[in-house]
């Protein structure tokens, strides 16, 4: 089964609005990752948090992770239509960061120029 | 550097035939695996190796053979194929398995 799960599953805006998306988990991790798909594309990494730390940025992006709940967020701010994409959480409990990571479901993100 | 090179990027099989996706990357990453993608699904994870020599299963890892004898090439063989099998199929690799995933462009599979 996955173990993330995002919310909400599709989503659109106007250009320069944020949007945030959600991703829930279930059991206890390393660390979770972000990676963005644009259509019939590879995926492409955005941030790693580490399950030590609360909060992170990455240029218009900005992650949370709350442990406690088994919950994250992803916001990016001032959208543009190029972040039109697919965008996936992904957690890692393995030994290392990588191995045996689960990707969730994904949200489907448009943005409207 | 080309990155994670997935051959072929398309491919049509009958029910029962066997065939091997091809995987290298160049990066000298450690750390190789391989996902499919269903509609809805998202990605889960076939089979994964922590360096050469080493393997382990995934989440979805019945149908499909994995082998890495070099750090460079890591194939998954689908050993006959089955119409449940239909989906893309994502490589992926990272240094040491510590650090965030690189991915190939990915095959589209359809068994007939």
């Amino acid at each position: 089964s996955q173990q993330g799960e995002e919310d909400p599953q599709a989503l659109s805006i106007q250009e320069g609005e944020n949007a945030t998306m959600n991703c829930s988990y279930k059991t206890s991790i390393n660390n979770l990752q972000w990676y963005r798909q644009n259509s019939g594309r590879g995926l492409v990494h955005l941030i790693l948090i580490r399950s030590n730390e609360r909060e992170k940025h990455s240029g218009r992006l900005r992650v949370t992770l709350d442990t406690s709940k088994k919950s994250s967020s992803l916001l990016i701010t001032a959208s543009r239509a190029a972040d039109t994409a697919s965008y996936f959480c992904a957690t890692g409990s393995g030994a290392y960061n990588t191995d045996k990571l689960i990707f969730g479901t994904g949200t489907r993100l448009q943005v409207f120029p | 550097n080309a990155g994670v090179t997935q051959t072929p990027k398309f491919q049509v099989l009958k029910t029962g035939q066997s065939m091997t996706l091809q995987c290298a990357q160049d990066m000298n990453h450690e750390y190789m695996s391989w996902y499919r993608q269903d509609p809805g699904m998202g990605l889960r994870l076939i089979h994964y190796s922590v360096g050469a020599g080493i393997t382990d299963q995934g989440e979805v890892p019945n149908g499909y053979n994995v082998s890495r004898s070099t750090t460079e090439d890591f194939p998954l063989r689908l050993l006959s194929a089955a119409p449940s099998q239909t989906s893309v199929y994502f490589c992926a690799s990272s240094l040491d398995g510590n650090e965030k995933l690189f991915f190939g462009s990915g095959t589209q599979l359809s068994v007939l």
